[in-house]
């Protein structure tokens, strides 16, 4: 089975200071891992995705995010945080093993404030 | 380039009713994917289909629910008899394929039903 952690249900940063949003996963096999934005009442985002290579991934907007399988965790990172940056972000992880399926598995998301 | 279309966008219904929800996958899209949002959560896993076939219905509830795609048109999730409980935001998401770099899934803005 697969699981996703955000242990932080809301993370407030000033505009301009760095932003962190962590992310534990848990899965048998080796992991694909994504990070996903939504906006009050739209549908997801794609922000950026771990699938091999790098440990650290470049994404959308400028956010960024790390795989550390030591510790099972893919952080997502902005160093400067902006207003518009305030929404809810979802971590997800769907496991490479093709008896595991394609469906992805989130977290309950993390709220991010970013005041001004 | 469209991206995933959903409609309708939001619907309402009452108890006893039939709701149905339709997705339009990305262009060159042929897999396609269902989740639950229910207010303040993540998402949850539902049905993930290709053309004409259910791949794996692992998350759709046993009874009042069914999901097809059809070799043409939009895919269709059908909740039969809705209750108040299947209140939630319904998203889709669609992929290029299931590996490596075409694995990313792409998601609509989402049909908001509400059971009176």
């Amino acid at each position: 089975a697969q699981s996703v952690a955000q242990p932080e249900d809301q993370v407030n940063v000033a505009e301009g200071n760095p932003l962190t949003v962590k992310c534990t996963y848990s899965v048998s096999g080796n992991p694909y891992l994504f990070w996903y934005v939504q906006y009050p009442n739209r549908g997801l985002q794609f922000l950026l995705k771990y699938i091999t290579g790098d440990n650290l991934v470049k994404g959308s907007y400028g956010f960024e995010a790390e795989f550390n399988k030591s510790q099972t965790s893919f952080h997502l990172k902005k160093p400067s945080a902006l207003v518009s940056d305030s929404a809810l972000y979802f971590c997800a992880v769907r496991d490479m093993e093709r008896a595991a399926g394609n469906k992805l598995t989130f977290g309950g998301g993390t709220r991010v404030l970013v005041k001004p | 380039n469209a991206g995933v279309m959903q409609n309708p966008r939001h619907l309402v219904r009452r108890r006893g009713q039939e709701a149905r929800l339709r997705c339009s996958p990305m262009k060159g899209h042929s897999h396609v994917y269902w989740y639950r949002q229910l207010p303040e959560e993540g998402l949850k896993f539902m049905v993930y289909l290709q053309k004409e076939n259910i791949i794996d219905e692992s998350g759709m509830p046993k009874e009042r629910f069914s999901a097809e795609f059809p070799k043409e048109g939009p895919s269709i999730l059908r909740i039969q008899q809705v209750v108040r409980g299947d209140s939630a935001a319904y998203f889709c998401a669609s992929s290029q394929g299931t590996g490596g770099l075409g694995n990313t899934q792409y998601f609509g803005p989402g049909t908001r039903l509400t059971v009176l």
